[in-house]
Parts: C-alpha cells; sequence; structure tokens
C-alpha cells in the first residue's frame, strides 16, 4: 500500500473548521483513501474514504485532488471532543484483504 | 451487541506469566483483526483472521504470540512467557468483507502491563 504524509500536529478554535492534510503522491489507481481518528484512551474510528470524487458524510467531508497525490479530510465545525489522532491511509480497494497500515497520524487539538 | 467487546480491559501479570485476551466481534462480521499500541506509538498490526481461511500471521513478533478464532466468532490472542516490552494496548477490531467499504470498527482495547 502507498505510503503517506501528514503533519504531525495542528491546532483548530472551536466552532472553526479543521483542515488535515494527508500526501500520498506514490497513490496507484486502485488504491483508495480512508481517514480514522483515535480519541485517547479509545480504540481507532472509522471517519470516510474515497477513490476519487469528494466524499461527505455525516462526520466530514474528504477532498481528493484530482491527480490523486493529497487529499483533506475537513471536520466543518470543530469541537472539543474532535481532539484526537487523525490517520490517513491509503490501500488497495480491488481485494478483500483487510490490513490497515497506520502510520504516526496528526494530532488534531481543539482548543476554546 | 451492538460494537467490538474486549475483556479484560486491564490486565497486570507477572513477567514470565501466560495471558489470554479476548475479542468479540460484531455480529456477522467475517473479518477480525489484532493490533497492539505501545505507549506513544503507532498501531502494530498482528494478525488478520476472514472467514474460513488460513489466517495473515505475518505481523506476531514472536513465537510466544498465537490468536484462534473459534467458530468465526471470538477471538483469544494468546501471550507466552511475557516480557515487559509486551506491555502494550492490544486492540481488536472486526468489518464485512476486508473493511474496504463500511471500515473496521475497533474495540476499546486491553491494556496490559507486565511487571
Amino acid at each position: 500500500d502507498a505510503k503517506t504524509t501528514q503533519p504531525p500536529s495542528m491546532d483548530c478554535a472551536e466552532g472553526r473548521a479543521a483542515n488535515l492534510p494527508c500526501n500520498h503522491s506514490t497513490i496507484s489507481g486502485n488504491e483508495y483513501v480512508y481517514w480514522y481518528r483515535q480519541i485517547h484512551s479509545q480504540g481507532p474510528q472509522y471517519i470516510i474514504h474515497g477513490l476519487k470524487n469528494n466524499e461527505t458524510n455525516e462526520m466530514a467531508s474528504l477532498i481528493i485532488t484530482e491527480d490523486r497525490k493529497s487529499s483533506t479530510l475537513i471536520l466543518p465545525h470543530a469541537t472539543l471532543r474532535d481532539t484526537a489522532v487523525y490517520y490517513c491511509i491509503v490501500r488497495d480497494g480491488g481485494t478483500s484483504y483487510g490490513k490497515l497500515t497506520f502510520g504516526q497520524g496528526t494530532i488534531l487539538t481543539v482548543h476554546p | 451487541g451492538a460494537g467490538v467487546s474486549q475483556s479484560p480491559s486491564n490486565k497486570v501479570t507477572e513477567k514470565g506469566k501466560d495471558v489470554e485476551l479476548r475479542c468479540d466481534p460484531i455480529s456477522g462480521h467475517t473479518a477480525l483483526y489484532w493490533y497492539r499500541q505501545s505507549l506513544g506509538q503507532g498501531l502494530e498490526f498482528l494478525i488478520y483472521f476472514q472467514g474460513n481461511s488460513a489466517p495473515d500471521k505475518s505481523g506476531l513478533p514472536s513465537d510466544r504470540f498465537s490468536a484462534e478464532r473459534t467458530g468465526g466468532s471470538v477471538s483469544t490472542l494468546t501471550i507466552q512467557r511475557t516480557q515487559q516490552e509486551d506491555s502494550a494496548v492490544y486492540l481488536c477490531a472486526s468489518s464485512l468483507a476486508g473493511g474496504k467499504v463500511y471500515g473496521y470498527t475497533f474495540g476499546s482495547g486491553t491494556r496490559l502491563t507486565v511487571v
């Protein structure tokens, strides 16, 4: 699976949008972009995933560039409970094999 | 249940003892995974079960580690002759069909401390 690069940490004010970038310049055509987050002392939580089109769900939006070499996770109105480590993962969507490779992620701190 | 259940939530054991960690996946999820996370570190893949296929054990760090999944449901991770470096949070996850569509659902983990 392609490697991803994320900033180690970011800050965001409560109520503002949090935009978390991820670079995946070696992504191949069959690989999806997944985002998970891990709140302190909990297991990771699935947020969203996409292939090439932008995606939105009740938690977040995912913007993937046209060349698919980078993406941005957007939390439209961050709350204090969104403080967590956010992982961007790229994996082959053409198989049912399930191993996810987690990197170091981005520590997002939402402050009042 | 509604989520992935792991037990115990915390385990303190003496060096050299064996421990068993249990995972109850979401009903109907065919895939089950074990990861571990050492303090301040990322998640490390350990083992993966998918249906009746042979498990992928490529992430197990040594032959002291083993896991089984009975009846396609509950899984047990066993660590024999525990060492201090085995101290970590052990996380279990389950998914439908490899998790490529709906993602994985993780449990809250078992915090293992070897003293």
